[in-house]
């Protein structure tokens, strides 16, 4: 049982480039998150969804698009890549409420330069 | 909107002694306190999580306690061990089916 899958690991991008944060889960949640980690800010919801097809905005959504097109997936999209959004990158999945995370992936830890 | 603080930002035990991580919350309609321990490496994985109605809860080593009338909660860690070592978020929410909020952190290191 993998639960929640994160791909890449790592990745540093030139500012204005574009990429895909991939989000895989495997237990049948409906909920899934995603969040960034900031030093000494904790964690901060960027986008949520509540099941396939339904999305919404959490604390600092602007800069990123999501889409839920299958319950196992929820890519996120940098649409163009600032320095501001250096940053760790977390998925979750809960199986109560998508602003309840109760499974991370271990992280996406993205530069931009 | 809530605003939730966690006190101490470092925090360093000998093994086997005990830790305490204190968190104040700014919104008294808050009703859900989850903590989580993230490794190094690794996401935060949800350890324990309080009720509004609930005093005290233990699970094993650990325990959280809830004080409403003065908006604070810790996280309470016995017989530390280094596999402890990790970085603590506490987190707040007004009911287990709203937005967390969450702390800045505090990272403990059991030393052997």
């Amino acid at each position: 049982n993998a639960g929640v899958t994160q791909t890449p690991k790592f990745q540093v991008l030139k500012t204005g480039q574009s990429m895909t944060l991939q989000c895989a889960q495997d237990m049948n949640h409906e909920y899934m998150s995603w969040y960034r980690q900031d030093p000494g800010m904790g964690l901060r919801l960027i986008h949520y969804s509540v099941g396939a097809g339904i999305t919404d905005q959490g604390e600092v959504p602007n800069g990123y698009n999501v889409s839920r097109s299958t319950t196992e997936d929820f890519p996120l999209r940098l649409l163009s890549a600032a320095p501001s959004q250096t940053s760790v990158y977390f998925c979750a999945s809960s199986y109560s409420n998508a602003e309840q995370p109760q499974h991370f992936g271990d992280g996406t830890r993205l530069s931009i330069l | 909107g809530e605003n939730v603080e966690q006190h101490p930002s470092t925090l360093s035990v000998q093994e086997g002694d005990s830790a305490v991580i204190k968190c104040t919350y700014s919104d008294s309609a808050s009703n859900y306190f989850p903590w989580y321990k993230q490794e190094l490496g690794k996401g935060p994985q949800l350890i324990i999580d309080i009720r509004s109605n609930v005093g005290e809860k233990k699970d094993q080593r650990i325990a959280v306690t809830l004080n409403k009338t003065a908006k604070h909660f810790s996280l309470h860690i016995t017989e530390t061990q280094p596999e402890d070592s990790a970085v603590y978020f506490c987190a707040a929410s007004m009911t287990s089916y709203d937005k967390v909020i969450f702390g800045p952190g505090t990272s403990l290191s059991v030393i052997p």
